[in-house]
Parts: C-alpha cells; structure tokens; sequence
C-alpha cells in the first residue's frame, strides 16, 4: 500500500541549529502539505505545495521556517535557527488529483526536540 | 471563523459501549469533513469522511452524523474495543484550498 515516507523520525538538536525533514509523498500526488502538531493539540498548517508551487504558507513563520518542493515531488522543510518552541512532531500529507476532494494522507512524522 | 471545536477532551468507555465525539464549527465555506485516528507516535490515519449533503454516513462501527444547520458533527464508535483507543481529530476543509483545519483532539480509553 502506497504510504507518505519521512524522515528523519527523530531529531534532537540544540536551540540556534538548523534541522531538515524530508517528505516522499505518494506516487502521483499532486498536492503536499506539512503540518506542525504540538503535543496534546491537532495537526496545524504551515504550508500546502500544488507540484512545485506554494499555495498557502499563511502559518508559515518565514523568518526561520523554509520550504520547497523542486520538482514537484519531495519536499524539504527546514528551520534556522532551531527554537524551544518548534518542538513538536511535523507531519507531511499528500493528497491525489486536482479536483480537490481527495482525502490527506499523513506520514508518520518527523518527532523535533530542541534542548 | 476558521475554528473547529471537539469535546470532549478525554473519554472513557468500557469495552463493548458506545463512544460519541462532537464537533461544532462556524465557517460556513467547510465542504468537507474527516476524522482521523491517532495512535501515540503515529501520524493520523484517515477514519471516516463526510460532505454536508450527506445526514449520515456508516462504515463498519464507525459512523458521522452530521446536523448542517446547527454546524456540528459527530463520530459515534459502536461496540468499542480496547484496540479503538487513541486521540481522535475531526477536520474540516474549507471549500478553497484543501487545507484542513483540526479539532483539538478526543483521547479515547476503552476499558476491557
């Protein structure tokens, strides 16, 4: 079965680091999106990708927090430098074709502690 | 209003009885509306999906029922099962876009 792949699944950097995570939507997904979740909350959106174009990265905190997705496919979301408050685990979701009423599917998530 | 409400925070029900969660919303735009299921560690997997032309949906022990002049929804779990224990998230998406915008999440214990 078809799966969202990220990695890595674990991180632990120090305040003032960069950290990367990586995203491997499915096959054919067109649309991607990572979403932060703080513990004991729901999933919230920092950016959605149409293929390679950003569509909304409105919760994005674009002074630390970068993302792309060059070829429309993988994407990388990284944060520099690195605060207490980003811990939290990432998550990246794909959904299918475009006509916008296809379910999001989650990867396992990316788990960030920063000390 | 972007916002999505669940309650309750926590649940607990004994093995065999019923497990209800609500979601209250305001943002008349939403089209759509999950629930996830979450196990601890886990990224949410998708459960069930209803549209707001639809009062009901039912897959196995799971059903949504969905009220869309009073804006809420609600994940009713039949014949729950120790295995049924996780945090629960509705979602709803507004209707530009595709984002999905989360409930606070319902964490479920079902005693054996």
């Amino acid at each position: 079965e078809a799966e969202v792949a990220q990695s890595p699944r674990y991180k632990i950097t120090e305040k003032s680091q960069a950290v990367a995570f990586w995203c491997d939507p499915i096959s054919g997904h067109a649309t991607l999106y990572w979403y932060r979740q703080i513990l004991g909350q729901g999933p919230e959106l920092l950016v959605q990708f149409q293929d390679e174009s950003v569509v909304d990265d409105s919760q994005l905190p674009k002074d630390r927090f970068s993302a792309e997705r060059l070829k429309g496919v993988d994407s990388t979301l990284k944060i520099q430098p690195a605060e207490l408050g980003d811990s939290a685990m990432y998550l990246c979701a794909s959904s299918g074709p475009r006509d916008g009423y296809n379910e999001q599917f989650f990867g396992p998530g990316t788990r960030l502690t920063v000390l | 209003q972007q916002q999505v409400k669940q309650s309750p925070q926590s649940l607990i029900v004994q093995k065999g009885g019923i497990s209800i969660i609500n979601c209250a919303y305001e943002n008349t735009a939403f089209d759509y509306f999950p629930w996830y299921q979450q196990f601890p560690g886990k990224g949410p997997a998708l459960l069930i999906a209803i549209r707001p032309d639809v009062s009901e949906k039912k897959e196995g022990r799971f059903t949504i029922s969905f009220n869309k002049s009073a804006k809420q929804f609600s994940l009713h779990i039949m014949d729950s099962q120790p295995g049924d224990s996780a945090t629960y998230f509705c979602a709803a998406r507004s209707n530009w876009g595709g984002k999905l915008i989360f409930g606070q999440g319902t964490e479920l214990s079902v005693k054996p």
